[in-house]
């Protein structure tokens, strides 16, 4: 299993300019959450989702957009991006039953740079 | 709403030596509770939860956390830290989501 996949790694961008980034993961997960991670404010939810079609806004879903047409991909979208976003994104995925404490499993990342 | 203070921005340990990293919450219902390691440049890692049962849990690498209801407290330990351990620790709590305090991190002298 190649656990939870983030594209691409890197990625540097002009101020309005749009771009998507994918995650995909193989483990047959419901939930699915986008974050982003700056220096010395931990990871902050952007958006997530409990199943195939779902979305819901987090604590910072200003400026983002995300669908999750299959179950595997959950897809972040910057319509027009700004310097604000130069962040680290991280994409996470658990299973739906919460019964056992499910934790989240993380991507490696995508640092993005909006000059 | 629920919340997670981390009040250590940096800890230094000298190899060997014994390791204990803070973290406090606030949440409306009985929290699930997480501990995550992130190295440079990786994604987080997770070391430990606790949903129910024993309030003291063991962990990978040799870490353990305690929950203590009354402090509103999760507080991760290590008995001996090895320089591979310098990293940066996140604690989080919630449900369906989670809630990250702002991280420590851990840096390990010789």
């Amino acid at each position: 299993n190649a656990g939870v996949t983030q594209t691409p790694k890197f990625r540097v961008l002009k101020t309005g300019q749009s771009m998507t980034l994918l995650c995909a993961q193989d483990m047959n997960h419901e939930y699915m959450y986008w974050y982003r991670q700056d220096p010395g404010m931990g990871l902050r939810l952007i958006h997530y989702s409990v199943g195939e079609g779902t979305t819901a806004k987090g604590e910072v879903p200003d400026g983002y957009n995300v669908s999750r047409l299959k179950k595997q991909n959950f897809l972040l979208g910057l319509e027009s991006a700004a310097p604000s976003q130069t962040s680290v994104y991280f994409c996470a995925s658990r299973f739906g039953t919460s019964g056992r404490g499910n934790e989240q499993f993380f991507g490696p990342g995508t640092r993005l740079t909006v000059l | 709403a629920q919340s997670v203070t981390q009040p250590d921005i940096h800890i230094t340990v000298s190899e060997g030596a014994s390791l204990e990293l803070r973290c406090n919450y606030s949440y409306g219902a009985t929290p699930y509770l997480f501990w995550y390691v992130q190295s440079p440049g990786q994604g987080l890692q997770l070391l430990l939860k606790y949903f129910s049962g024993d309030t003291l849990v063991q962990g990978i690498k040799g870490f353990e956390a305690e929950f203590k209801r009354s402090q509103s407290s999760f507080n991760l330990r290590k008995p001996s830290v090895h320089w591979s351990d310098a990293a940066e620790y996140f604690c989080a709590v919630g449900h369906s989501t989670l809630t990250f305090g702002k991280g420590t991190m851990l840096l390990v002298s010789p």
